[in-house]
């Protein structure tokens, strides 16, 4: 069955320092793969995706991801965290054939001033 | 602002009720869909509809339905409610149904069941 992992919770970065965010999926065929941010009371905000093509995808706001399939991983990166991107960042994995979207539990962001 | 919109921002019932959620999606999207988020279930697409017809279906209970309307706006319905339904309600649409458009998440509807 597919399934996203994302194996930190929380995790805790000072501002400038820089971030990586990981994400495993369990999936058959070359999955769609997502980034989502969910800051504080607000819906999700896509980041990034990947479907296919150069397996370093860049996103918005500075955030960028390799798709790397010998890992099944899809980590996400920034070189310099701002204390903005404190929030919740949710990895899915969308299942062709099916139109479903599988998504991890989340890894809340704090950023120390 | 993702241009999706939900009504109620939040709704308090109680067990055994009824409660109609509404979305209405940006302007152009075809696409709605439809998820529950959850402490202990996480976040779980429940359904989608494309163009008024139920294109996929996720983790929804039997005692929940939805329908899109031809003004294309969308509506998820709860009954039999329990406690174990209080969540935030969330709704997205996109241009098309594919898996690869870019899905716009309205601001949610928490719900909490007494």
């Amino acid at each position: 069955a597919q399934s996203v992992t994302q194996p930190d919770i929380h995790i805790t970065v000072s501002e400038g320092a820089s971030l990586e965010l990981r994400c495993n999926y369990s999936y058959g065929a070359t999955p769609y793969l997502f980034w989502y941010v969910q800051s504080p009371g607000q819906g999700l905000q896509l980041l990034l995706k990947y479907f296919s093509g150069d397996t370093l995808v860049q996103g918005i706001k500075g955030f960028e991801a390799e798709f790397k399939r010998s890992q099944s991983s899809f980590n996400l990166r920034k070189p310099s965290v701002h204390w903005s991107d404190a929030a919740e960042y949710f990895c899915a994995v969308g299942v062709s054939g099916t139109y479903k979207y599988i998504f991890g539990t989340g890894t809340r962001l704090k950023v120390l001033a | 602002d993702s241009g999706v919109t939900q009504t109620p921002k939040h709704l308090i019932t109680a067990t055994g009720q009824r409660v109609t959620l509404r979305c209405s999606p940006r302007s152009g999207d075809l696409s709605v869909y439809w998820y529950q988020q959850s402490l202990d279930q996480g976040l779980q697409f429940l359904i989608q509809y494309y163009n008024g017809e139920e294109r996929a279906k996720g983790n929804i209970l039997e005692r929940f339905s939805a329908q899109q309307f031809p003004d294309l706006h969308s509506e998820l319905n709860l009954s039999s409610l329990e406690l174990g339904d209080s969540a935030l309600y969330f709704c997205a649409s996109s241009v098309g149904p594919g898996i690869q458009e870019t899905q716009y998440f309205g601001p949610g509807t928490r719900l909490l069941v007494l």
